[in-house]
Parts: structure tokens; sequence; C-alpha cells
């Protein structure tokens, strides 16, 4: 159940912002946002997770919607090093699952 | 570094061969995780420990038998294996498996490539 949708390949020019978008319509009221990234050859990597309000970290910046129906990974500069697969996830407590999905693969054009 | 190392990265073995994958995390965490990973399709969760204690076995097949023998090491131990199994094995680790509220991240290591001849 993948309860998450992506579009599944996006360009951003280097050093410009990455804004991936995903929609989570069914989401309940106790479920995370998650997203992570995969590198080609990688395990994936954790990036930012959030419930309702917006989130920042070293990485990137969450956004998630009022009606919490979809949200956006804002990476601010994105590098040629942020190409990647990138997954966002709605997790359901308790249990640990993490359903990955097919993602959006990010390409950074120089 | 994520704080969980996997080794060996590549792995290739006949299908009579014994082997084992090894995991280990120096984050302090209680719960450690496999997943399987083939091409072109979604992780799948292989088998769950907390605290040393298996929680979850996803209908694995026998001729993957996992092992903890602490909160910081995790084994796969590999037998008997088909062609359909190669695939990225992935590690993970978070805080504690039951008292997730769904607010722990799961942290990855990078993987065994294992292929079957």
């Amino acid at each position: 159940d993948a309860k998450t949708t992506q579009p599944p390949s996006m360009d951003c020019a280097e050093g410009r912002a990455a804004n991936l978008p995903c929609n989570h319509s069914t989401i309940s009221g106790n479920e995370y946002v998650y997203w992570y990234r995969q590198i080609h050859s990688q395990g994936p990597q954790y990036i930012i997770h959030g419930l309702k309000n917006n989130e920042t970290n070293e990485m990137a910046s969450l956004i998630i919607t009022e009606d919490r129906k979809s949200s956006t990974l804002i990476l601010p500069h994105a590098t040629l090093r942020d190409t990647a697969v990138y997954y966002c996830i709605v997790r359901v407590p308790p249990g640990n699952q993490f359903y990955f999905g097919t993602g959006t693969s990010l390409t950074v054009i120089p | 570094e994520t704080g969980v190392t996997q080794t060996p990265r590549h792995l290739v073995m006949g299908m009579t061969n014994k082997k084992s994958l090894k995991c280990e995390q120096h984050l302090g965490h209680n719960a450690m995780y496999w997943y399987k990973q083939s091409a072109k399709k979604p992780l799948e969760l292989m088998f769950v420990y907390n605290f040393k204690e298996q929680t979850e076995n996803n209908s694995v097949p026998s001729r993957f038998s996992p092992e903890c023998p602490n909160s910081s090491h995790l084994f796969l131990h590999l037998h008997t294996l088909q062609p359909e199994d190669s695939a990225l094995y992935l590690c993970a680790s978070s805080q504690d498996f039951f008292r997730d509220r769904g607010n722990q991240p799961q942290h990855f290591g990078d993987g065994t490539r294992l292929s079957i001849l």
C-alpha cells in the first residue's frame, strides 16, 4: 500500500532550489511523512520527516499543506551530488514499516 | 557515514554455497532490520529484531536465516539460494520497534549486492 504519489522524474539546474512534490491524500492524523533518498549503489539515506508543521534541517526543508494531503521537499541549493531517487513515505504507527514505492528520480544538471 | 556498516559490499555465490551477511550499527539503537531490494521493485521488509528478539518474519523462505547476537550486530545466513534471490540486501536500525509512534527514522547501511550464479 503505497499511500503516496510522486512524479517519476524531475530535472533541476545546479545551484537552484529543487522542489519535489508528493501527494498523500489518504493520510490519517497520526501518520508521519518521511523523505529518504537513494543514490545509485548506496542504501537509502534519511533526509527529514514531519507530522503537521513544516520542518527544516541541514539537508532540506519539508513543507506540509494545512490539510496534510500533500507535501514538498525542498533542497535549497541543489548540487550534482543531490542526483538520486527521492522517496516520500507515509508511515503508520505502531511499527516500523517503510513502503518506499518507486520515488522521483531527480537529476541535477550542471 | 550512516552509522550502519554492512559487509561484504559485494558477494557472488553458487546455489549450493553457504555464506553470511553481516551488519553492525554504532548508533545505540535497539531495533535492526533486513530488507531486500530487487531491481525495479520497492524495498521488501524481511526480518525485524528488537532487543535481540525476532518480532517480524515476512514469510521469508527458510534458506534465509537471521541471527541477532546483540543489539549492535545482525547477520543473515544464506544457504541453497536461488537465482531470483540476487538483489541488494539492506540492513537498517532504529531506536525501538515497539515504542515507535511513527517518529523514529530508520538508518540504512549501503547494502550487500548479492549475485547467485
